[in-house]
């Protein structure tokens, strides 16, 4: 089975801050890397699919890139509604999640 | 725009059957042939876990982990599709999304597009 590996598990950071999430494959996905976004209480969201396109709606701000093993997602200038947990999702072979990212205030 | 809801008993006793079914309006499934349809679940204060897909046309795919014990199955005339899940225990008890599945882009990634705002099935005697 190919396992996600997401760093850091947790960040604290301020709002207009820079913000980035990695994840690492355990095997080649080639482009095969998604990214949601979930907010406590609430169904996730999709806001990257195929590791560099913005879902439809979602802001800007918020990109991704990677390719193979080695991914990530970045917020520009990170806003008060994007502080939330953050999951990638690989579906090269069949569909299986990292173990999330939570975004927190510092 | 799909919109998609959860439905199904909230407290199932251990080794039976957990069943849920998935209630998709704001079009006919019938439209969205080449989607396919997804379980995803999440226990209280933990990570996502994928438990299978359908295609819109019948063909089933499982996470291995969870393959012995688990059926999803789909009704387009209804606009619904279910998931059952066999001999459950505490382990099972989370939250249990449904979530449609589209593939994008070139390589036609799958990824979960809609979803449902889940339902929080606890297995419990």
């Amino acid at each position: 089975d190919i396992q996600l590996t997401q760093s850091p598990s947790s960040l604290s950071a301020s709002v207009g801050d820079r913000v980035t999430v990695t994840c690492r494959a355990s095997q080649n996905v080639r482009s095969y890397l998604n990214w949601y976004q979930q907010k406590q209480g609430r169904a996730p969201k999709l806001l990257i699919y195929a590791a560099s396109n913005l879902q439809s709606g979602v802001p800007s701000r918020f990109s991704g890139s990677g390719s193979g093993t080695d991914f990530t997602l970045t917020i520009s200038s990170l806003q008060p509604e994007d502080f939330a947990t953050y999951y990638c999702q690989q579906t090269y072979s069949n569909l299986i999640f990292g173990g999330g990212t939570k975004v927190e205030v510092k | 725009q799909l919109q998609l809801q959860e439905s199904g008993p909230r407290l199932v006793k251990p080794s039976e059957t957990l069943s849920l079914t998935c209630t998709v309006s704001g079009a006919s499934m019938s439209i969205y042939s080449t989607y396919y349809w997804a379980w995803i679940r999440q226990p209280p204060g933990k990570g996502l876990e994928w438990i299978g897909s359908i295609y819109t046309s019948g063909s089933p795919y499982y996470n291995p982990s969870l393959k012995s014990r688990v059926a999803i199955s789909i009704d387009t005339s209804n606009n619904q599709f279910s998931l059952n899940l066999f001999s459950v225990s505490a382990a099972d008890t989370a939250v249990y999304y449904c979530a449609s599945q589209q593939h994008s882009g070139s390589y036609s990634v799958p990824n979960l597009d809609y979803w449902g705002q889940g339902t929080l099935v606890t297995v419990s005697s």
